[in-house]
């Protein structure tokens, strides 16, 4: 199956700096997501983005699929963006797709105030 | 709208008992997953459904786990004689479809089984 590899593992930062976070995938993809998993365990989908880049306020998203890989950007950051950010996939074979998600191990930010 | 919705929150179960684990997905999404997620892990796979039918049950870790969506709506997770090893956040999500298959996830079920 297709293998999701995220970097950093883990992350900390003060309160106001600015990451970046990596997801490196092994096959071609139809879909990509971008999930934060807060305290409480509910992911909250941040981008949809198999390629191209999107902005939603202090939070941005590229993702190269020629390349293979997705970046998210955090900045200005905030004591409630701590938790565990996922990249997702959907494979692609050959025009069609299988529907399911494949997660990375996830990147566990904490921002200190 | 209403989101994706689980139920219940939190099972506490014996093991070898019978569970169900229900699913109500965003109005009008025609495809439903089922995920499991353990502790430290990313969420991983288990069925997908597209309106009745169970178009891949690949992530099924064995013959102990099915699950139904009969009307093309909400769905259940069923779990034969649990075993402590089963114990793990069930996570549900919907898409709109296979085109649109933008994912939302519901808040998931924790599973404990002593």
């Amino acid at each position: 199956g297709i293998q999701v590899e995220q970097s950093p593992p883990d992350l900390i930062l003060q309160e106001g700096a600015n990451s970046t976070l990596r997801c490196n995938f092994s096959d071609s993809v139809n879909n990509l997501q971008w999930f934060h998993q807060n305290p409480w365990g509910q992911l909250i989908n941040l981008f949809y983005i198999p390629s191209g880049t999107k902005q939603n306020g202090r939070l941005s998203a590229t993702t190269v699929a020629t390349e293979r890989y997705s970046l998210l950007y955090i900045s200005s950051s905030q004591t409630t963006d701590s938790g565990v950010y996922f990249c997702a996939v959907e494979r692609n074979a050959g025009g069609t797709s299988y529907g399911k998600l494949t997660f990375g191990q996830g990147t566990i930010l904490t921002v200190h105030p | 709208g209403a989101g994706v919705s689980q139920t219940p929150s939190n099972k506490v179960t014996e093991k070898g008992k019978y569970v169900e684990l229900r699913c109500d997905p965003i109005s009008g999404h025609t495809a439903l997953y089922w995920y499991r997620q353990s502790l430290g892990q990313g969420p991983e796979f288990l069925i997908y459904f597209q309106g009745t039918g169970a178009a891949d049950d690949s992530g099924l870790p064995n013959d102990r786990f099915f699950a139904v969506r009969p009307e093309g709506s909400v769905s259940t997770l069923k779990i034969q004689r649990t075993e402590r090893g089963d114990s793990a956040v069930y996570l549900c999500a919907s898409s709109l479809n296979r085109l649109t298959n933008e994912q939302f996830f519901g808040p998931g079920t924790r599973l404990t089984v002593l």
